[in-house]
């Protein structure tokens, strides 16, 4: 089956960093989302990318859907509290008419009083 | 924006009862909805697809006699744990989307815990 790796797994950072993790696939996605999830929440979507090559960016953060379409990249910048969080790429797969969501392993982003 | 809602937001029930979770999109329709299982520090795994009108597609290995999914309207669904065991305990999470290709909406979660 479909399986998206994140990295990395976890990142422990200082307030005002920049912050960058990616997510890799093993198959061709024609779809990423970028969704973070608080602790006992659900997961809110960032950011959706549609085209290979897209940058889509939503107020600090960006967004990038990979030349290969086999890999995203998502970009923090000047971090604050309120990142906190895990931060999970998805899409569903290339298949045509497939609407499942596959989702990657996650990013766990922890900021440093 | 899309506003998706669950309920209840946890529940604490004993093992070899049964317990129903609600998936109500607010603001808009949804054709489709699906429900995901996220055991602690873990990802979402998807658990079943369901449709309006129509019985629900089950992912390998979610027993679809345990896990019963009603899609009675379009803006509700509901997820109902039979015989729950410990097992069983971890956060539900649905979603819903307008139409195929849409963008799904999750909601808030539920906490099962089973005793």
């Amino acid at each position: 089956g479909q399986q998206l790796n994140q990295s990395p797994q976890s990142m422990f950072i200082q307030e005002g960093e920049d912050v960058s993790m990616n997510c890799t696939s093993s198959s061709i996605f024609n779809t990423w989302l970028w969704y973070k999830q608080d602790p006992g929440e659900g997961p809110v979507l960032l950011i959706a990318l549609y085209k290979a090559g897209e940058l889509t960016s939503n107020g600090r953060l960006t967004a990038q859907f990979g030349i290969t379409r086999k890999d995203s990249f998502l970009n923090i910048s000047a971090s604050i509290p309120s990142d906190v969080g895990i931060y999970f790429c998805a899409g569903p797969p290339s298949n045509f008419g497939n609407e499942k969501l596959t989702f990657g392993t996650g990013t766990r982003l922890t900021i440093i009083p | 924006g899309a506003v998706v809602s669950q309920h209840p937001s946890w529940v604490i029930c004993k093992s070899g009862t049964s317990v129903k979770i609600e998936c109500r999109s607010l603001d808009f329709q949804a054709t489709t909805m699906f429900w995901y299982r996220q055991f602690p520090k873990q990802s979402l795994m998807l658990m079943a697809t369901s449709n309006e009108g129509s019985k629900a597609t089950y992912e390998q290995g979610v027993e679809k006699d345990k896990f019963l999914i009603n899609h009675a309207s379009l803006t509700l669904s509901t997820l109902t744990v039979t015989s729950a065991h410990p097992e069983d305990s971890s956060f539900y999470i649905c979603s819903a989307r307008r139409d195929v290709g849409a963008v799904q909406y999750f909601g808030p979660g539920t906490r099962l815990t089973v005793l």
